[in-house]
């Protein structure tokens, strides 16, 4: 079965510092995975897919197969980008179903 | 504007009543997915389609029936609301089966009393 984890609820960094939210993931074959944000009161959308290799608001997600992560990046946090965070798989598991990670929220500080 | 419409915004219900609610979609996916969001329990998925007449159980789906007549359409149905249902309700679609970029509402705010 395909499933990611994010190990921290929540993360808390002053603006201007660097952030990290960790997904770990574990799959049986070649994972697709993607990065889904949530500002406050609103509805999740796609930050970043694995395939495309883009920056989108400054984030990056690289994907490590020897370390199964996908950890989304950002060399400086603004505080714009407080909000909620989802890694999750783009592979049905067992079951067709499509499991996010439990989340990360992320607050910047000024 | 495409994309995926949920109904109502929000909603107060009484413990012990039927509800339902409806989400639509303009974008001719196939498959289509019911979240519920709880503080500290991120998403977990309620039920899911993967393409018109089939359905699927997902994490927690007690409580909780769907169907899917048309591709456009995925109704969450409550049967018997009970306070433990009190969430934000998701629903989501995506191109594929099982797969891909999903696309989200705006999510039902729903608190049984």
């Amino acid at each position: 079965a395909q499933r990611v984890t994010q190990p921290e609820k929540l993360l808390s960094v002053f603006k201007g510092a660097p952030v990290e939210l960790k997904c770990n993931y574990s799959y049986s074959g070649s994972p697709e995975l993607f990065w889904y944000v949530q500002y406050s009161r609103q509805r999740l959308q796609l930050l970043l897919r694995h395939i495309s290799r883009e920056s989108i608001k400054g984030f990056t997600a690289d994907l490590n197969k020897g370390e199964t992560s996908f950890h989304l990046k950002k060399p400086f946090a603004q505080e714009e980008d407080s909000a909620m965070y989802y890694c999750a798989p783009g592979i049905n598991n067992a079951g067709n179903m499509l499991t996010f990670g439990g989340g990360t929220r992320l607050m910047v500080k000024p | 504007i495409a994309g995926i419409t949920q109904a109502p915004t929000s909603q107060i219900l009484a413990a012990g009543r039927r509800m339902t609610l409806r989400c639509t979609q303009d974008m001719r996916h196939n498959a289509m997915y019911w979240y519920r969001q709880d503080l500290g329990l991120g998403l977990r998925l309620i039920h899911y389609s993967n393409t018109a007449g089939t359905t699927g159980k997902g994490e927690v789906p007690d409580g909780y029936s769907v169907s899917r007549a048309n591709t456009d359409d995925f109704p969450l149905t409550l049967a018997s609301a009970v306070p433990s249902q009190t969430s934000v309700y998701f629903c989501a679609s995506s191109l594929e089966e099982g797969r891909g970029a999903q696309h989200f509402g705006d999510g039902t705010r729903l608190s049984i009393l």
